[in-house]
């Protein structure tokens, strides 16, 4: 089983929507959480780090659900510029290496 | 700052040859990281370093060898290629243990053919 697990969609929405997507853990020790975004062809970069309590950047709210090993990603009033691949990534307990999911693809279109 | 940077961006190599991929950021970070990006399988990692002159295997470290001998520096060489090592291999840095932020380079295409 893999350590990190996302739909790989894609999800086509209009702009305007909202989109939601989640990945699950298998490592239940794993302490932090984060979403990363890559575009095509380009280099990952971190869009948010996920709280416990859950936590909002702009339209971008992320969710922890540790009972069922899960981490959510919704974006609201999709933009253009949101189309992209979200990565999912999560830390173990004592390590500092990533683990990354394969990926969620998003497009928006007009 | 350039950040992170890496050479070359696109290689092309015959089964057998040998290519040493270079990494190098300008942030003072402690950690580096070489990881390869495939369809479906997301960034796995090869090797890292903690520190100049240390490095560690990581998920997928076969085939592949790596140096840290100044701390800006990460090297990932392939010492005799093959197809199964076609793919996008990323380079990161990180100022802390807990790599809450990698600062990800632009990646290099590698084609075995």
């Amino acid at each position: 089983r893999k350590e990190v697990e996302q739909d790989p969609g894609p999800f086509n929405v209009p702009e305007g929507a909202t989109v939601a997507f989640n990945c699950t853990y298998s490592n239940s020790a794993s302490q932090s959480f984060f979403w990363y975004r890559q575009d095509c062809r380009k280099e990952p970069k971190l869009l948010m780090s996920v709280y416990s309590s859950g936590n909002e950047d702009g339209r971008f709210t992320a969710q922890l659900n540790r009972a069922s090993q899960y981490i959510s990603l919704l974006i609201r009033d999709s933009k253009l510029s949101d189309s992209a691949t979200y990565l999912c990534v999560v830390i173990g307990s004592n390590d500092y290496k990533l683990s990354f999911g394969a990926g969620t693809t998003v497009t928006v279109r007009a | 700052n350039a950040g992170v940077t890496q050479t070359p961006k696109f290689r092309v190599l015959k089964t057998g040859q040998s290519m040493t991929l270079l990494c190098a950021q300008d942030m003072n970070h402690e950690y580096m990281y070489w990881y390869r990006q495939d369809p479906g399988m997301g960034l796995r990692l090869i090797h890292y370093s903690v520190g100049e002159g240390t490095t560690a295997k990581g998920e997928v470290p076969d085939g592949y060898n790596v140096s840290r001998l100044k701390k800006q520096n990460f090297l990932l060489g392939l010492e005799s290629a093959a197809p199964s090592q076609t793919s996008v291999y990323f380079c990161a840095s990180s100022s802390q243990a807990s790599g809450e932020t990698q600062y990800f380079g632009p990646g290099t295409r590698l084609l075995v053919l």
